[in-house]
């Protein structure tokens, strides 16, 4: 268990739909990261937010938005949802301070889009 | 823009042989170099990583060779078990960008018994 939460583990919705993911980082961990996982594109990045600052973007669609809470969880909203959006969104969190490289990921929210 | 390649995308190995991921990088900035292994149903998992200050790092049966010169690292796995089998990525980060990795496609490793 690596102390990353994410809700929900299974998200079913159908195309122009509107979806929320949530992640709770580790206690202490400052950094939280969203990834996209789908077959043919492994592990993208999306973005980075450090105590409720955006800090990086990766490629992330405009219908895509992100924010991370003063209490450091984070929200992944996707709109307008296409079918080819269906895929396996990871959060991982990193402790402050020191760099590291590691990430600490949650399970990952399984999205599909009919 | 894939800034991190990795091969073979599968490889099956029979148990006790040695597995062997490749990858290369093209960004010269990046230094920090990890490897991540991910079960079905879980999320990634640190394995091992390297800094491209050396050229080898060794953490019991798995092993990363690193080639600064040749922009290539790699993953050796020696006695390959069946709890071996998942898929394994490699990724790369920069000093300014704090912890922030960008992945290689990824391997899936299949150990038979």
């Amino acid at each position: 268990d690596s102390g990353v939460t994410q809700t929900p583990k299974h998200l079913i919705t159908a195309t122009g739909q509107r979806v929320t993911l949530r992640c709770s980082p580790r206690s202490g961990d400052l950094s939280v990261y969203w990834y996209q996982q789908s077959l043919d594109q492994g592990l993208q990045f999306l973005i980075h937010y450090y105590n409720g600052e955006e800090r990086a973007k990766g490629n992330i669609l405009e219908r895509f938005s992100a924010q991370q809470f003063p209490d450091l969880h984070s929200e992944l909203n996707l709109s307008s949802l296409e079918l080819g959006d269906s895929a396996l969104y990871f959060c991982a969190s990193s402790p402050p301070g020191r760099k590291t490289g590691e990430l600490f990921f949650g399970e990952g929210s399984r999205l599909t889009v009919l | 823009q894939q800034q991190v390649k990795q091969s073979p995308q599968s490889l099956i190995v029979q148990k006790g042989g040695i597995s062997i991921i490749n990858c290369a990088y093209e960004n010269t900035a990046f230094d920090y170099f990890p490897w991540y292994q991910q079960f079905p149903g879980k999320g990634p998992a640190l394995l091992i990583a390297i800094r491209p200050d050396v050229s080898e790092k060794k953490e019991g049966r798995f092993t990363i060779s690193f080639n600064k010169s040749a922009k290539q690292f790699s993953l050796h796995i020696m006695d390959s078990q069946p709890g071996d089998s998942a898929t394994y990525f490699c990724a790369a980060s920069m000093g300014n960008a704090g912890n922030m990795l960008t992945f290689g496609g990824g391997t899936r490793l299949m150990v038979k018994p």
